[in-house]
């Protein structure tokens, strides 16, 4: 069964630095390009970044250019979003998804519940 | 990259056919056959419905289909049961590499 659990939310003052991550487990990890996307409070959901498999493709919204960084460790399963410059418009819960792209398809198809990340002062 | 416009809200009565209508650009819904929508109850995991405009994945009732015509993609589901009141985003690939989701489309069963 494939699961994505992700980890690391939680309350951070504007202009700081959160470390999320997402383990995987139930299927070949190392060969999927993986996605942040995340949902601000009362907002709809909006792509965040994404990683090809190798880390050798990756890509970002404009609004976090520059302020977050996307990587992955394949030996250990996991996804890891680095959130740096915090702003309270980054408030959010930020899930983790597995993309279609090895399939020759463009979508998400597995999904985790997603960890809270509150910026606030 | 701008949100795809959905309808804020659609409603129907049990056993009745809703669609939903997102919109984008000639650079993504136009450009590419990779129109995604999601079913999101709040607080749990979005569920993938529709991949490349017309599939369905495993497990998806068949009461849920998809259709694209230019820039405009549309997410029809027949037989409307309780169990599908939730939330719906369209997305799409688009030609820089990224993603787009539409703005959200809240399903009501009357």
């Amino acid at each position: 069964e494939v699961q994505l659990v992700e980890s690391g939310g939680g309350l951070v003052k504007p202009g700081g630095s959160l470390r999320l991550s997402c383990a995987a487990s139930g299927f070949s990890f190392s060969t999927h390009t993986m996605n942040w996307v995340r949902q601000a409070p009362g907002m709809g959901l909006e792509w965040v970044s994404s990683i090809s498999s190798g880390s050798g493709y990756i890509y970002y919204a404009d609004s976090v250019k520059g302020r977050f960084t996307i990587s992955r460790d394949n030996a250990k399963n996991s996804l890891y979003l680095q959130m740096n410059s915090l702003r309270a418009e980054d408030t959010a819960v930020y899930h983790c998804a597995r993309d279609l792209r090895t399939s020759g398809s463009y979508a998400s198809d597995y999904w985790g519940q997603g960890t809270l990340v509150t910026v606030s002062s | 990259q701008s949100a795809l416009t959905q309808p804020a809200s659609v409603s129907g009565s049990p056993g009745q056919s809703i669609t939903i209508s997102c919109t984008g650009t000639s650079s993504d819904i136009g450009a590419f056959n990779f129109v995604s929508w999601y079913q999101h109850h709040p607080g749990k995991a979005p569920k993938l419905m529709i991949y490349d405009v017309t599939n369905r994945p495993s497990g998806v009732s068949d009461r849920f289909s998809g259709s694209k015509s230019g820039n405009t993609a549309s997410l029809t589901i027949s037989g409307l049961q309780t169990e599908d009141e939730a939330d719906y985003y369209c997305s799409s690939y688009t030609s820089s590499s990224t993603y787009v989701f539409g703005t959200g489309t809240k399903v009501t069963v009357l």
